[in-house]
């Protein structure tokens, strides 16, 4: 059965610090690997979707790598800003047509 | 922008009532799913659907739950006599029709369900 583990759950920086968050899951037979945001009380906002095929993806201040090998990803989000407090959440598409989420990682973007 | 609207946003109904979770997925999309998200939990699967029919479902979607797809552009999910472990926020997802193990999935603002 896939696990999907986010690590840290929750992190705070300073605004224009750069961020780096974790994603890793049991089992490397995937297809797909998302990274979604979700504001409090909200829904979940698409950022980057990366193909099994692919190491990397890359969205303005956001970058996603993937090692699908060692069933891990990560993504990158530079120059933060107030903005970009919200919680991150990576999902992977595995056998069948579903996505199997972790818990997230919540980030608090100081001024 | 096309994007999946959910409603009604937020629900309240006691326990043992009857609710209708309303989704309209983005059109030309072919795959159509719910999941849902207990405060504090992950997101978990309930239900994929393709076809008029359910592709897959989780072992959380028994029979209390059903779904539809009772026009072309409406994708309903029923929650018979809720329960108070029913109340969560309700995601509502489609994908594209093509290569369906590759697509992306984007997903609805969600309903918040309380049973009280």
């Amino acid at each position: 059965k896939q696990e999907v583990t986010q690590i840290p759950a929750a992190l705070s920086v300073p605004e224009g610090e750069n961020l780096v968050l974790n994603c890793s899951f049991t089992d490397s037979a995937i297809y797909n690997l998302q990274w979604f945001r979700q504001d409090p009380g909200k829904g979940l906002t698409s950022l980057l979707l990366i193909q099994s095929s692919q190491r990397e993806q890359t969205s303005g201040r956001l970058n996603a790598s993937l090692d699908k090998s060692s069933g891990r990803s990560t993504l990158y989000i530079a120059a933060s800003q107030p903005g970009d407090s919200a919680t991150y959440l990576c999902a992977v598409k595995a056998a069948g047509n579903k996505l199997t989420f972790g818990g997230g990682t919540r980030v608090l973007v100081k001024p | 922008e096309p994007e999946v609207t959910q409603t009604p946003s937020h629900q309240v109904t006691q326990m043992g009532q009857e609710v209708i979770l309303r989704c309209v997925p983005i059109s030309n999309h072919l795959y159509f799913y719910w999941y849902r998200q207990i405060l504090g939990q992950k997101v978990e699967f309930l239900v994929s659907f393709y076809n008029n029919e359910i592709s897959e479902k989780s072992e959380i979607f028994d029979d209390q739950f059903s779904v539809e797809r009772p026009d072309g552009s409406n994708f309903t999910l029923k929650i018979r006599s809720t329960k108070l472990e029913d109340s969560a926020m309700y995601f509502c997802a489609s994908s594209p029709g093509t290569e369906y193990s590759r697509t992306e999935a984007f997903f609805g603002q969600g309903t918040r369900l309380t049973v009280v």
